[in-house]
């Protein structure tokens, strides 16, 4: 069964730094891997999503992640981050085959300070 | 608009008051499923369904049921609720399973 880890639970970062937010995942097979972000009393929504193909995935609001399978991560990065990116962070991955489920990683929560 | 509409959003009930959340998305998805979301757990599944009159446990369903009578609609029932459950509560569709999944804007329910 897979797992995703997400290694730090809290992030706080001053504005127009750089961030990276660290996801690791295990799986025996291949997989889809997804960055979910959720505003302070919303709902998840779509940042970005690695299905096939190239490695480097770019989303929404200037986030990218890189598929990296010999290290089972799939890290999110930001070159400068901006106050309205606070937020919380989920990490999910989903086999390719087999099992239908999605699983989330437990989630960073990015604060960014003036 | 293209949305998941979870109603209602806020809740607070007593002990073994049955309940019912419900869901309904306009999109067309064949995929639905009822997450719960608990500080330092993240979202667990509960529920989840690939299509009209198929539903499945997810990793926590103990106390909760479901059913997918139609293909927009995914209510969640809580025969029997209990202090446990207090939680926030998501609603998500996809136009299949794996799927970039589309949330609702949550149910927070409090049970004393």
């Amino acid at each position: 069964a897979q797992s995703v880890t997400q290694l730090d639970s809290q992030v706080p970062v001053f504005e127009e730094a750089p961030v990276e937010l660290r996801c690791n995942y295990s799986s025996s097979v291949s997989v889809y891997l997804f960055w979910y972000v959720q505003y302070p009393n919303q709902g998840l929504q779509l940042l970005l999503k690695y299905l096939s193909g190239s490695t480097l995935v770019k989303g929404i609001n200037g986030f990218e992640a890189e598929f990296n399978k010999s290290q089972t991560s799939f890290h999110l990065r930001k070159p400068s981050v901006h106050i309205s990116d606070t937020a919380e962070y989920f990490c999910a991955v989903s086999d390719q085959g087999g099992s239908e489920k999605l699983v989330f990683g437990k989630g960073t929560k990015l604060t960014v300070n003036p | 608009e293209a949305q998941v509409t979870q109603n209602p959003r806020y809740l607070i009930t007593v002990t073994g008051k049955k309940l019912t959340v419900t869901c309904s998305q306009n999109m067309n998805h064949e995929y639905m499923s009822w997450y719960r979301q608990d500080p330092g757990l993240g979202l667990r599944q509960i529920y989840y369904s690939m299509n009209v009159e198929v539903t499945d446990k997810g990793d926590v369903p103990e106390g909760y049921k479901v059913s997918r009578k139609e293909k927009r609609n995914f209510p969640l029932i809580l025969e029997s609720p209990s202090p446990n459950q207090t939680s926030l509560y998501f609603c998500a569709s996809s136009l299949r399973s794996r799927s970039p999944l589309h949330f609702g804007n949550g149910t927070r329910l409090t049970v004393t």
